[in-house]
């Protein structure tokens, strides 16, 4: 079965350092999704991507975050400078089509995330 | 906005046992419903969707009604195993807010004791 691969499985960085976590979505999939989990509280939504752009970010997703698709198989989220609040686990997602569908959303295994 | 409110963890069972995990929405548009399942060093697995009222999804055993009326989207399991210990996510997708992304509640942890 396809799945949604998400590596490192566990990255840990200094504050002040920029990181980039990489995704390989299913391949056929279109609409590219990160989220992210702060231990105890809930899965955020950070950005969605579709046909090379950004469709909608969050309020959390600002300057310090960008998103890319270098390859057509890659999509990958920066973070320039990190701080100690963005430790937390990172989720990538794709779908073949936007939401409005119900089309569903695949997850990976996510990137735990420790800024030190 | 749209929010997603489920009950509180953790929730521990023995095998055989009936389950229900609460969950409840607000939501700007005609949203749909899904509940998520995510066992020890998995990513999240889609477990069921309703995408209108009064759709029942169910996968594996576990089932959820979409109660438009009371905003609800139960999960119930009439007989849970071990091998269900996983933490359970319900969320939302609404067309009327964003037409992409998910909204989660917290997710609540089940351990089942055999």
């Amino acid at each position: 079965e396809p799945e949604v691969t998400q590596t490192p499985s566990h990255q840990v960085t200094q504050m002040g350092q920029e990181v980039i976590l990489r995704c390989v979505p299913i391949s056929n999939h279109l609409y590219f999704y990160w989220y992210r989990q702060i231990l105890g509280q809930k899965v955020e939504f950070l950005v969605s991507f579709y046909n090379n752009e950004i469709s909608e970010k969050s309020e959390i997703f600002d300057d310090q975050f960008s998103v890319e698709r270098p390859d057509g198989s890659n999509f990958t989220l920066k973070i320039r400078s990190t701080k100690l609040e963005d430790s937390a686990m990172y989720f990538c997602a794709s779908s073949e089509a936007g939401s409005l569908m119900g089309n569903i959303q695949y997850f990976g295994a996510g990137t735990r995330l420790s800024v030190l | 906005g749209d929010s997603v409110t489920q009950m509180e963890g953790p929730v521990t069972l023995s095998e055989e046992a009936f389950l229900t995990i609460n969950c409840t929405y607000t939501a700007t548009g005609y949203p749909s419903l899904f509940w998520y399942v995510q066992y020890p060093g998995e990513g999240l697995q889609l477990l069921l969707k309703a995408t209108k009222a009064d759709d029942k999804g169910s996968n594996k055993g576990f089932e959820a009604t979409y109660r438009k009326e009371t905003t609800s989207f139960h999960l119930e399991k009439g007989s849970v195993q071990v091998s269900d210990s996983a933490v359970y996510f319900c969320a939302l997708s609404d067309p009327g807010g964003s037409n992409y992304k998910l909204t989660f509640g917290k997710g609540t942890l089940l351990t089942v004791n055999p």
